[in-house]
């Protein structure tokens, strides 16, 4: 089992959509968690990122991290056909530590 | 652009040639890392290093794969005897040590035939 299990989609919503993206991790240790965009043959963006449990908020983006279920999630209010691409998501233990661990990643869709 | 860079951008070899990937990270980093990402799979750890120091290495890491960070500034990844299954994207990010924020280079996309 991964560490880090996220559906991959594919997902196809109509422009406006609100977009739910999900990843369940295994780790108790996990305090950091990250959601990276990526378009195709492009390195990973950052988009959002947040610490221990709670919610942060970023223009049209949620992040959103339950720690007693160990459940990210990413919404995205508005979707526009740019925000098509792959979201993925990470976690990390800590400063001391160097290694991210990835979801396989969720191809989105908006069409227009 | 003072993002991470990587050189070159696409490399296709033959299987058995040696290969080598370069990374420059944002400047003030101190720290760098090595990832690999293959098609429909998010990227996996390979490497990572503290200014000049290799502090830990995935069992991903064979010993036909080596990574150096001289002096703490840019890093190379070297493949020898390449073979078909380490085609994949190569990506290098950075941070700074306490954030734990890491940004991702463009990535060196490799295709060994």
């Amino acid at each position: 089992q991964k560490e880090v299990e996220q559906d991959p989609g594919p997902l196809s919503v109509p422009e406006g959509a609100i977009v739910s993206l999900n990843c369940t991790y295994s780790n108790s240790a996990f305090q950091y968690f990250m959601w990276y965009r990526q378009y195709s043959r492009k390195g990973p963006e950052l988009l959002m990122y947040t610490y221990s449990s709670g919610n942060k908020e970023d223009g049209r983006f949620t992040a959103q991290v339950d720690k007693s279920s160990k459940y990210i999630s990413l919404f995205i209010r508005d979707s526009q056909p740019s925000d098509s691409a792959t979201y993925l998501c990470a976690a990390d233990r800590g400063s001391t530590l160097g290694r991210l661990y990835f979801g396989r990643g969720t191809q989105l869709t908006v069409w227009p | 652009d003072t993002g991470v860079s990587q050189d070159p951008r696409h490399k296709i070899t033959k299987r058995g040639q040696n290969v080598t990937f370069r990374c420059d990270p944002i400047s003030e980093h101190n720290r760098l890392y090595w990832y690999r990402q293959t098609l429909g799979q998010g990227p996996e750890f390979l490497t990572y290093f503290q200014n000049e120091a290799q502090l830990e290495k995935s069992r991903l890491l064979s010993d036909r794969f080596s990574a150096e960070r001289p002096k703490g500034s840019f890093s190379t990844l070297e493949i020898q005897r390449t073979e078909q299954g380490d085609s994949a994207m190569y990506l290098c990010a950075s941070s700074l040590r306490g954030r734990e924020t890491q940004y991702f280079g463009p990535g060196t996309r490799l295709l060994v035939l």
